[in-house]
């Protein structure tokens, strides 16, 4: 079974439009943490966020924004205002809790494309 | 910033031969990753190491397979035979703590001929 779902595996926007990445996930673990990584087509993984299993609180950094809900084991992602440099694979991962290191496990991603 | 740095950005090898992929962590770090993602593809994770060994490995990870850390600096990935199916770009991450965050390298696309 999948542990990370992100069921859009392409979306197109217009620049300034709203738009919102969906990532459910799996876990047994009470102790978790949750990621979303951009990749540009240059290909590095870049961190945007980590959210903990015990902090359920949204967070918004500028354009961007984060809804965590246990409840339906949901962590989507919304970029306000889309800009062309958004345009990028996004990666939401989770990381259960081991004693020797973290190990992630990746959705398959959504691919955004910003139209100008 | 401190990053990881990962080298070479691009191999390109012929089948059967072995290749060792090169990262250096961020200097503190204690916890050392390698992911895999083939081309168009999620990343996939295949190994960590801790108090230099392998804490854990996916399936993915087989004989053909060995990390090492051969200096405080260093550490390696390496395919003894490559495969075809070993065309990806591979990510080394490292992290401080368990729970912290894992910085990736900017990956090395590895090409198998």
């Amino acid at each position: 079974a999948q542990k990370v779902t992100q069921a859009q595996t392409e979306i197109s926007v217009v620049e300034k439009e709203d738009v919102t990445l969906d990532c459910v996930y799996e876990t047994r673990d009470t102790t978790y943490y949750l990621f979303w990584y951009k990749q540009p087509p240059s290909g590095e993984l870049v961190f945007l966020i980590r959210r903990n299993s015990f902090d359920e609180q949204n967070e918004i950094s500028g354009r961007y924004s984060w809804n965590f809900q246990k409840s339906t084991s949901s962590f989507n992602f919304t970029i306000t205002a889309s800009q062309v440099v958004d345009s990028a694979v996004y990666f939401c991962a989770l990381s259960e809790f081991s004693n020797t290191g973290n190990q992630f496990y990746f959705g398959t991603g959504t691919s955004l494309t910003v139209i100008p | 910033e401190p990053e990881v740095t990962q080298t070479p950005s691009h191999q390109v090898t012929q089948m059967g031969q072995e290749v060792i992929l090169r990262c250096v962590p961020i200097s503190n770090h204690l916890y050392f990753y390698w992911y895999r993602q083939i081309l168009g593809q999620k990343v996939e994770f295949l190994v960590s190491f801790y108090n230099n060994e392998i804490s854990e490995k996916s399936e993915i990870f087989d004989d053909q397979f060995s990390v090492e850390r051969p200096d405080g600096s260093n550490f390696t990935l390496k395919i003894r035979s490559t495969k075809l199916e070993d065309s990806a770009m591979y990510f080394c991450a490292s992290t401080g703590t368990r729970q912290n965050i894992q910085y990736f390298g900017a990956g090395t696309r590895l090409s198998v001929l």
